[in-house]
């Protein structure tokens, strides 16, 4: 079955400091991966996707996250984190053979204290 | 370019009641989906739909929950009765046909107490 999995639930850090959120997957034949933020009260918005192609792809505010084939995995990582980046952080894969259906992880929670 | 629409953005009713939730995609979007997530999980699928048609709802809990899209545009899911372990938030999303990038509406928080 397929499945993603983010191994923490919560994170605290302080501004400026490095980030790096790890997440794994479960998936058989050829994935597509992304990065969804959830800001509080606000919706799910994409802040990077990886489909194929160079594996360290980046996207918006300045994260990034590379696509470890061989290790099954996506880390998010952000040099320099800010206050405005408090929200939580979803992994989650898809693929074409399934529909392009999303399976999401359960969520990491980070919270950057100023 | 307009998102995805959806309403009511808040819903409280009593367990046993009936409920419903509105979803307008992105225009253009065939692809529509709908995804429940309950608090301190990541969203869940119900089911997909292309079209008019669904494409797969084997995650749907079919014996209270049913969702329609018939003119192949907007889409109502439907949670009759509803239980207590029913409140999450409803998030309806949508995509270009045979394209895997989704892009998700505000969703539906819904309590039943």
């Amino acid at each position: 079955a397929q499945s993603v999995s983010q191994h923490n639930h919560h994170v605290i850090l302080s501004e400026a400091a490095s980030l790096e959120l790890g997440c794994n997957y479960s998936y058989g034949g050829t994935v597509n991966l992304f990065w969804y933020v959830q800001y509080p009260g606000q919706h799910l918005q994409l802040l990077l996707k990886y489909f194929s192609g160079d594996p360290l792809v980046k996207g918006i505010k300045g994260f990034e996250a590379e696509f470890i084939k061989s290790k099954f995995s996506f880390n998010l990582r952000k040099p320099s984190v800010q206050w405005s980046d408090t929200a939580e952080y979803f992994c989650a894969a898809s693929s074409f053979n399934a529909g392009n259906m999303l399976t999401f992880g359960g969520g990491t929670r980070l919270m950057v204290k100023p | 370019e307009a998102g995805v629409a959806q309403s009511p953005r808040y819903k409280i009713i009593e367990k046993r009641q009936s409920v419903a939730f509105w979803c307008n995609p992105i225009s253009g979007h065939a692809t529509l989906y709908w995804y429940q997530q309950i608090l301190g999980q990541g969203p869940k699928l119900l089911i997909q739909f292309q079209n008019n048609g669904v494409v797969d709802d084997s995650q749907l809990p079919k014996d209270r929950f049913s969702a329609e899209r018939l003119k192949g545009v907007d889409s109502t899911l439907k949670i009759q009765p509803a239980k207590l372990e029913d409140s999450a938030v409803y998030l309806c999303a949508s995509s270009l046909v045979r394209l895997p990038e989704q892009f998700f509406g505000p969703g539906t928080r819904l309590t039943v107490l």
